[in-house]
């Protein structure tokens, strides 16, 4: 089965940049790279996404390696309310004729004054 | 313009009873689709509505759920009778395209909790 695998939690000082890495050695060649975060109760917000070529948005940037097998979500200044759960996410292909999220467990972002 | 809304935000049910949860997809998203976290695993699909019609039902885990979205405007999420498994957070989302790189706009979540 398709799935994503991250680190449970990262910590990273404010002002300073973050990687946040993603394997998905199981995608496809018609899957999309989704990243999403979550801030406490509330539902999970569009960050930026790709296919094979790296992203920049005013958000983030999204690089993805060469066989696709995996990705990192770079924020290049951290701040205190990039402090979330992100996570990444296989948008899948499906049998069923569109596309379907497929979520990892997330990252817990903690930033530090 | 609204984003994604959800009713109730919390409900509390003992096993056995019957729980309605609503979604409003933001207006002229024809795509809705049902998501649900519970405790200690990742959040899962349910099903994806384009318009009215159920197209992809695959992550409904059994026969005391049932999904409708008639008129394609808002949707219910229907479980009964509820089981103690049911519990966690069940989250709407909504998107305009079906496009792998349409985005999903997502509410704030359902906490359904059963005693």
């Amino acid at each position: 089965d398709a799935k994503t695998t991250q680190p449970n939690s990262m910590e990273s000082n404010e002002e300073e940049p973050v990687h946040l890495p993603c394997n998905h050695s199981t995608i496809s060649g018609t899957d999309y790279i989704h990243w999403y975060r979550q801030l406490p109760s509330q539902g999970p917000e569009y960050v930026i996404h790709g296919l094979t070529s790296n992203v920049n948005n005013r958000m983030a940037s999204l690089a993805i390696a060469e066989d696709r097998k995996s990705s990192t979500l770079i924020l290049h200044r951290a701040t205190l309310r990039d402090a979330a759960v992100y996570y990444c996410i296989l948008n899948l292909w499906g049998t069923s004729g569109t596309y379907k999220y497929i979520f990892g467990t997330g990252t817990r972002l903690k930033v530090l004054a | 313009e609204a984003g994604v809304t959800q009713f109730p935000s919390h409900s509390v049910i003992e096993k056995g009873q019957t729980v309605t949860l609503r979604c409003d997809p933001i207006s002229g998203h024809d795509n809705l689709y049902w998501y649900r976290r519970v405790m200690g695993k990742e959040i899962k699909f349910l099903l994806h509505f384009v318009k009215e019609s159920k197209q992809d039902e695959s992550g409904m885990p059994n026969n005391r759920f049932l999904a409708e979205r008639t008129g394609g405007t808002y949707s219910t999420l229907k479980v009964q009778p509820a089981e103690l498994e049911d519990s966690g957070v069940y989250f709407c989302a909504s998107s305009q395209g079906l496009a792998g790189y349409n985005e999903q706009f997502f509410g704030p979540g359902t906490r359904l909790t059963v005693l």
